[in-house]
């Protein structure tokens, strides 16, 4: 069964303080990872997309990574601005849909 | 940055009565869609919309839900006899094409409540 799972579910860093948020997936037929930001009532974000086995992506404080089996949001020296829940997808086999996991909730103290 | 809107950001309605989402995707995209999230649980899909079909819907998507295409800028999901269950954050989304590499820009969501 294509999944995407996510930890941890919630994570509260101090401003400055480096850590990194894990995605494992098991979808067949990999046609891509997303990697998406939702802020409080808010439609998810687009981020990253990332297709093969050691591709990165940086956006200011981010970079996204992916192995065969997992990806990695590493978030750099954040501020409290880079609070919010951050959401992990991938296409189904059949492309015209995408499955999320359940993100995690980055809280980012001044 | 070209956006997608929704309306209404929020709609309250009588258990059994008929809503309309609606959405207005970006201008070039040509493949719709609609997502829907309950509070404090996963973003679902729903349904994949492109020329002026579906192309794919989730379980969820039973015969109460429809999509449809009614114009050239407008993209609307209709619930036909709304249930407690039904409500959530509703999302459209757009992609210029499948499998986009830019992902699929999301609007900010229509939340439904449904009394």
């Amino acid at each position: 069964e294509d999944q995407v799972t996510q930890s941890p579910e919630a994570l509260r860093l101090q401003e400055g303080e480096s850590s990194s948020l894990n995605c494992s997936y098991t979808v067949s037929g990999l046609r891509g990872l997303f990697w998406y930001r939702q802020d409080p009532g808010k439609g998810p974000e687009f981020l990253f997309t990332l297709y093969s086995a050691g591709e990165e992506k940086e956006k200011e404080r981010l970079k996204a990574t992916l192995t065969k089996k997992e990806s990695f949001l590493h978030i750099t020296a954040p501020k409290p601005e880079d609070s919010a829940t951050y959401l992990c997808a991938a296409p189904y086999s059949s492309a015209s849909k995408i499955i999320f996991g359940s993100g995690t909730r980055l809280s980012i103290r001044p | 940055e070209p956006e997608v809107t929704q309306t209404p950001s929020h709609q309250v309605t009588q258990m059994g009565q008929e809503v309309i989402l609606r959405c207005v995707p970006i201008s070039n995209h040509l493949y719709f869609y609609w997502y829907r999230q309950i509070l404090g649980q996963k973003v679902e899909f729903l349904v994949s919309f492109y020329n002026n079909e579906i192309s794919e819907k989730s379980e969820i998507f039973d015969d109460q839900f429809s999509v449809e295409r009614p114009d050239g800028s407008n993209f609307t999901l209709k619930i036909r006899s709304t249930k407690l269950e039904d409500s959530a954050m509703y999302f459209c989304a757009s992609s210029e094409v499948i499998g986009d590499n830019y992902g699929y820009t999301f609007g900010s969501g229509t939340r439904l409540t449904v009394v």
